[in-house]
């Protein structure tokens, strides 16, 4: 399974673009790449999957470059509300596990 | 708007009782994963099933904890004796395959909060 490697915190200002990179050194060609995001007693929720190039929904957008190697969500115009954990994850949950790492907390201020 | 119902919501116990929780996936969901969740841990798989035959449970101690779904809307969880070292949030999350996709997504529920004494 692949090890996904991202920042631990991040802070940000409501109104703000927010980056969140996550590397994923040894992803296999089959693997996509998601993210979820998961607010204080409560369970993580979906926000974003891809496996290659952009990805754009209404909340987020995903950047996965050529080699897939990396993967960045992109949170447009945070508020406060988007105060939360990220998690990056890599696999194909059909075949096997996905492994939730540490994720990232991302804190916005006003 | 469909969602992964759990219960109990919270579950305070002493050690050496027998805990069992429940969770009722998505209708039309065939999978289902469940989670425990601490500080020091973080989020870890214990056991997801597909078709409510399980497919990985290496996540979980076999001694005391089993899984099953007796059918396709109850998924249980059960610790037996319980620990001090099992106070965590367990969290059910049912799933589907995403259209175009091969992976799971996953929807939560929210999640057992699990004391032991």
């Amino acid at each position: 399974l692949a090890k996904t490697t991202q920042p631990i915190s991040m802070d940000s200002y409501e109104g703000q673009e927010v980056n969140i990179t996550c590397s994923h050194n040894n992803i296999a060609t089959n693997d996509y790449i998601t993210w979820y995001q998961q607010f204080p007693s409560q369970g993580p929720r979906f926000i974003i999957q891809g496996y290659k190039t952009k990805v754009t929904n209404e909340v987020a957008s995903l950047f996965i470059p050529a080699d897939r190697k990396s993967s960045t969500l992109s949170l447009p115009r945070v508020s406060l509300s988007d105060t939360a954990v990220y998690y990056c994850l890599v696999g194909r949950g059909s075949q096997g596990n996905l492994i939730f790492g540490k994720g990232t907390k991302l804190s916005v201020k006003p | 708007d469909a969602r992964v119902t759990q219960t109990p919501r919270h579950k305070v116990t002493e050690m050496g009782q027998e805990v069992t929780m429940r969770c009722q996936p998505i209708l039309g969901h065939n999978t289902v994963f469940w989670y425990r969740q601490t500080m020091m841990q973080g989020l870890e798989l214990l056991a997801y099933f597909r078709n409510r035959a399980p497919l990985d449970d290496s996540g979980m101690p076999k001694d005391r904890f089993s899984a099953e779904m007796p059918d396709a809307t109850l998924a249980t969880l059960k610790i037996q004796p319980s620990e001090p070292r099992d106070s965590a949030v367990y969290f059910c999350a049912s799933g589907s395959l995403r259209s175009g996709g091969l992976t799971d997504t996953q929807y939560f529920g929210p999640g057992t909060r699990l004391t032991v004494l």
